[in-house]
């Protein structure tokens, strides 16, 4: 039982690049989550799904694409990188309703973009 | 103002010590309250879930005031593996439901020995 996995671990990308932050979990939780966290600033949503099917924009969307593949399944894109999404970037997932105040993290990913 | 608010730190403190961490949040509609351990470059995870009549785990004890929007965090008898950072964290109302956590940037510990 892994838990949340994401790949890759850390990526360093030059302006204008795309790459896309893999997320798997395998409690079979129903919602899935991308945040980023920077200094000072504590976590913050980027895009979130509720439930398989679904995706919305959390407070940060822009830039970010987001696809939940499947039930386990939660990828992360940047189209066009830059400078201000050098960030940690974090997967999560937890049950809908109430069980949502547990989140599960994966290990993160350390992006920095020149 | 951020929506949920923490004193940064670092609170350096002896081993044994007892240590007190404050959080606030502005709206006054969030009804769930948690606190997450941060160790230092990993990811959150859950300490505990905070209740309106306060509760307790080991040496932890949270509190929470919902006329002052005020949420707290007690370490007692403090281990040198309590040294992390603790988020402050409550629901988003406007989620519609508790699908949606805010997060406070952190308030950072160190338990020397």
């Amino acid at each position: 039982n892994a838990g949340v996995t994401q790949t890759p671990k850390f990526q360093v990308l030059k302006t204008g690049q795309s790459m896309t932050l893999q997320c798997a979990q395998d409690m079979n939780h129903n919602s899935m989550y991308w945040y980023r966290q920077d200094p000072g600033m504590g976590l913050r949503l980027i895009y979130y799904s509720a439930s398989e099917g679904t995706t919305d924009k959390g407070e940060v969307p822009n830039g970010y694409n987001v696809s939940r593949l499947n039930k386990r399944e939660f990828s992360l894109r940047l189209e066009s990188a830059a400078p201000s999404q050098t960030s940690v970037y974090f997967c999560a997932s937890s049950e809908p309703g109430q069980g949502a105040g547990e989140q599960y993290f994966g290990p993160g990913t350390r992006l920095t973009v020149t | 103002r951020k929506e949920v608010e923490q004193d940064p730190g670092p609170f350096n403190v002896p081993e044994g010590a007892t240590v007190a961490f404050n959080c606030t949040y502005s709206n006054s509609a969030s009804q769930s309250f948690f606190w997450y351990r941060q160790d230092c470059r990993k990811e959150p995870k859950l300490l505990m879930s905070v209740y309106s009549s306060g509760n307790e785990d080991g040496r932890f004890t949270a509190q929470l005031n919902r006329a002052s929007q005020y949420i707290s965090l007690l370490i007692r008898d403090s281990k040198l593996s309590d040294s992390a950072t603790y988020l402050c964290v409550v629901n988003d109302p406007r989620s519609g439901g508790y699908n949606k956590l805010i997060f406070g940037a952190g308030t950072r510990l160190a338990v020397h020995p």
